[in-house]
């Protein structure tokens, strides 16, 4: 059974603090990770993806992930009102897209 | 640029009555195509995905169908519907190069209602 996990939230950061998302998969045959944004009642939005260990920043967004911890994390720098919303990590097994495998979602609030 | 529509936005439908969503994807050619389900606070549920024309895998048993009569069309149906299909509907489609498939992209999503 493949497996994505994630804190539901909700994680409460004053505007301009770092916000840390985190995401734990259980297979290790993973390939490829994504973070994607959803506002409450519109559809999820492709924020960062990352295939290799380290880090991948984008913007305000670093993304960071460690395979051998089975572990993945979205970090946004100097938050703001409007990056609050869910952010759904999802899990690509084996690289084929039927084995997209998505977490629950964390809830995000950013507090002016 | 690639798009990927979907319609109709919100539906309400009767216990028993038929289901069709459309979804339809602009800008690429042979898409893999993949419906969604999100329960009210819940997590994405695949229930189809499709790597081209009349071709559809199922992942959840249930009272659903899938078809693929263009490249670029997704259409998800039911004949009878019940409360438990009520819910946010997403069609995606993804990226592939070579043999590998990489980030997905959704529609905008209907939600239905089934009273």
């Amino acid at each position: 059974q493949k497996e994505v996990e994630q804190n539901s939230g909700p994680l409460s950061v004053p505007e301009g603090a770092i916000a840390s998302l985190n995401c734990t998969y259980s297979d290790r045959g993973s390939q490829s990770f994504f973070w994607y944004r959803q506002y409450s009642g519109k559809s999820p939005e492709l924020i960062m993806f990352i295939y290799s260990n380290g880090d991948k920043e984008d913007g305000r967004f670093t993304a960071q992930l460690n395979k051998a911890s089975q572990y993945v994390s979205l970090l946004i720098r100097d938050s703001q009102p409007s990056d609050s919303a869910t952010y759904l990590c999802a899990v690509n097994v084996y690289n084929y897209g039927q084995n997209f495998v998505f977490g629950p979602g964390t809830r995000l609030s950013v507090l002016p | 640029s690639q798009t990927i529509h979907q319609w109709p936005a919100t539906l309400v439908q009767p216990v028993g009555s038929p289901l069709s969503l459309e979804c339809t994807v602009e800008g690429t050619s042979n898409p893999n195509l993949y419906w969604y389900r999100q329960a009210a606070g819940r997590g994405l549920q695949l229930l189809f995905y499709s790597v081209g024309i009349g071709q559809i895998s199922s992942e959840v048993p249930q009272n659903l169908s899938a078809s693929r009569p263009q490249d670029r069309q997704f259409i998800l149906s039911s004949k009878k519907l019940l409360l438990s299909d009520s819910g946010f509907y997403l069609c995606a489609w993804s990226v592939m190069v070579g043999q590998v498939d990489y980030e997905q992209y959704f529609g905008p999503g209907t939600r239905l209602t089934v009273t």
